[in-house]
């Protein structure tokens, strides 16, 4: 089955600093690749996704980068904020289905 | 805010009891897929029900099972329950056929099991 590895395990940046998380997945035929923020106490939320027939995707201060020969994307936030302290989670689906493989999350802490 | 609600948020159990955890979908989705969330881990799948069969199933033992009804609402039943069932459980709607995978997930269903 697919295997999906994401690193740092845990992060931290000050307030306005760059933060980047990377996951790698072992299919090729994998698809589709979101991320997904988890704050305390909450369900995973859905911030952006990329589809393997696009190279990168932003949408604000979040931005998303797939390189399909490595097998590895990248999530991008600027500007960091506190209130973007939470886990983030990559996920990978393999063809139509809806089963999402997840990473084992990392922790950002934004600090002050 | 997804639309999805799930119920109980919270709930304990003794080893050997049984628990049913119940999901509605978001409005205008077909599929419910259900995950186990441990303590500091990434979601893993338990299976999905689609048209209200089982549309697919991850590494659960069969004591894990599931139900989708006509208005595409969801249960998820766990039999002789375990410590290691101790989870966060959550429930996640999409819509089949679209092949998004766009999956919107509850607030989850916390589980202890003592």
């Amino acid at each position: 089955g697919e295997n999906v590895e994401q690193h740092p395990s845990t992060l931290s940046v000050q307030e306005g600093d760059s933060a980047v998380i990377k996951c790698t997945y072992s299919d090729s035929a994998s698809n589709y690749f979101p991320w997904y923020k988890q704050e305390l106490g909450k369900g995973p939320q859905l911030i952006i996704d990329i589809r393997s027939n696009v190279g990168e995707k932003k949408d604000q201060r979040i931005a998303v980068t797939l390189n399909k020969t490595a097998k590895h994307f990248s999530l991008h936030i600027t500007e960091t904020q506190p209130e973007d302290s939470a886990v983030y989670f990559c996920a990978v689906l393999l063809g139509t289905a809806s089963k999402l493989t997840f990473g084992t999350g990392t922790r950002l802490q934004v600090t002050l | 805010e997804t639309g999805v609600t799930q119920s109980p948020t919270h709930l304990i159990k003794t080893r050997g009891q049984q628990v049913t955890l119940r999901c509605s979908s978001q409005s205008g989705h077909n599929t419910v897929s259900w995950y186990q969330q441990a303590l500091g881990q990434g979601p893993q799948f338990i299976f999905q029900y689609y048209r209200e069969e089982e549309n697919g199933r991850g590494n659960f033992p069969p004591r894990f099972s599931g139900l989708q009804f006509p208005n595409y609402s969801s249960e998820l039943n766990v039999n002789a329950l375990e410590l290691d069932d101790s989870a966060l459980y959550l429930c996640a709607s999409s819509l089949q056929g679209r092949g998004t995978g766009e999956l919107f997930f509850g607030e989850g269903s916390r589980l202890t099991v003592l």
